[in-house]
C-alpha cells in the first residue's frame, strides 16, 4: 500500500538523549516534510525538503536536524531532547512542492515522543 | 505575521448540517486546504480551493472569497463518524503552508 511509514510509533526519551524519527514514503514524492502538533496549536513545520540533496529550515527548526540522502527517506535527528520537544512528530510528502492542490500532503500515522 | 482563525470547538447533531469557518491573514495567497484529523491519527485531505466560489464533493463542500480572507467548510447530513477536528491551511506567496489550529467537532445523536 502506498503511503509514508514513520517509526517508532511512540517513545518516551530521557533529556539529553539522541533520537531520530524515521521516515519513508513509497509515492515518489519530491517533497517532503516534518511538522510537530502540539495541543491548541497548529501543525508546525520543523525542516522540509523539496527534493533530494536539498533541505530547509521551517518554523521551529531548532534542536532539530534532517538530511535528504535519497528520494525515499527523511529521518529526523533530535541532537539532545528536551523536555520542550515532547510532541506529536508527523512527516508528510508532496508531489511538488509548488503545486499541490489536486492530492495536497500525504501525511504518515505520527510519532508520539516524550522526553522526560 | 502570518494567522489562520478557525474556531475552537463546534457542536452539531446527526443529519445535521455544519458550517466551520476560516478567515486567514497571509503574505499572499495560492490556495487554501481543508484536511480532516480524527483523535490519533493523522491529518487527511479533503478539499482544496484556488478560486473563488464554492467547491462540492459528496457530502462535504468548501467555499472561498480571496477578497474577504475567509472560507468555510459545509458538512451536510452529519454522521457520527464526522468527529474529528478540521484543519485550515493556506499556502503563502513562498508557498509554505500555514496551518489553523483547527476545529474540533463533536457530532450528538
Amino acid at each position: 500500500i502506498a503511503g509514508i511509514t514513520q517509526a517508532p510509533t511512540s517513545q518516551i526519551l530521557a533529556a539529553g538523549r539522541r533520537m531520530t524519527l524515521r521516515c519513508t514514503q513509497d509515492m515518489r514524492h519530491n517533497a517532503m516534510y516534518w511538522y510537530r502538533q502540539d495541543l491548541g496549536l497548529g501543525l508546525r513545520l520543523i525542516h522540509y525538503s523539496n527534493t533530494a540533496g536539498t533541505t530547509g529550515k521551517g518554523e521551529v527548526p531548532d534542536g532539530y536536524s534532517v538530511s535528504r540522502a535519497n528520494t525515499d527517506d527523511f529521518p529526523l535527528t533530535l541532537a539532545s531532547a528536551v523536555p520542550s520537544q515532547t510532541s506529536v512528530y508527523f512527516c508528510a510528502s508532496s508531489d511538488s512542492s509548488l503545486d499541490r492542490g489536486l492530492d495536497g500532503y500525504t501525511f504518515g500515522s505520527g510519532t508520539r515522543l516524550t522526553v522526560v | 505575521g502570518q494567522n489562520i482563525d478557525q474556531p475552537t470547538e463546534m457542536t452539531a447533531t446527526e443529519g445535521a448540517i455544519v458550517q466551520i469557518n476560516c478567515t486567514y491573514q497571509t503574505s499572499g495567497f495560492n490556495g487554501l486546504f481543508w484536511y480532516q484529523q480524527h483523535a490519533g491519527e493523522a491529518p487527511t485531505f479533503l478539499s482544496y480551493n484556488v478560486l473563488d466560489g464554492l467547491e462540492e464533493k459528496g457530502r462535504f463542500s468548501s467555499f472561498l472569497s480571496r477578497s474577504k480572507g475567509y472560507s468555510y467548510l459545509l458538512l451536510k447530513e452529519l454522521q457520527m463518524k464526522d468527529s474529528a477536528s478540521y484543519l485550515c491551511a493556506v499556502t503563502d506567496s513562498n508557498y509554505q503552508l500555514i496551518w489553523g489550529a483547527g476545529t474540533k467537532l463533536i457530532i450528538k445523536p
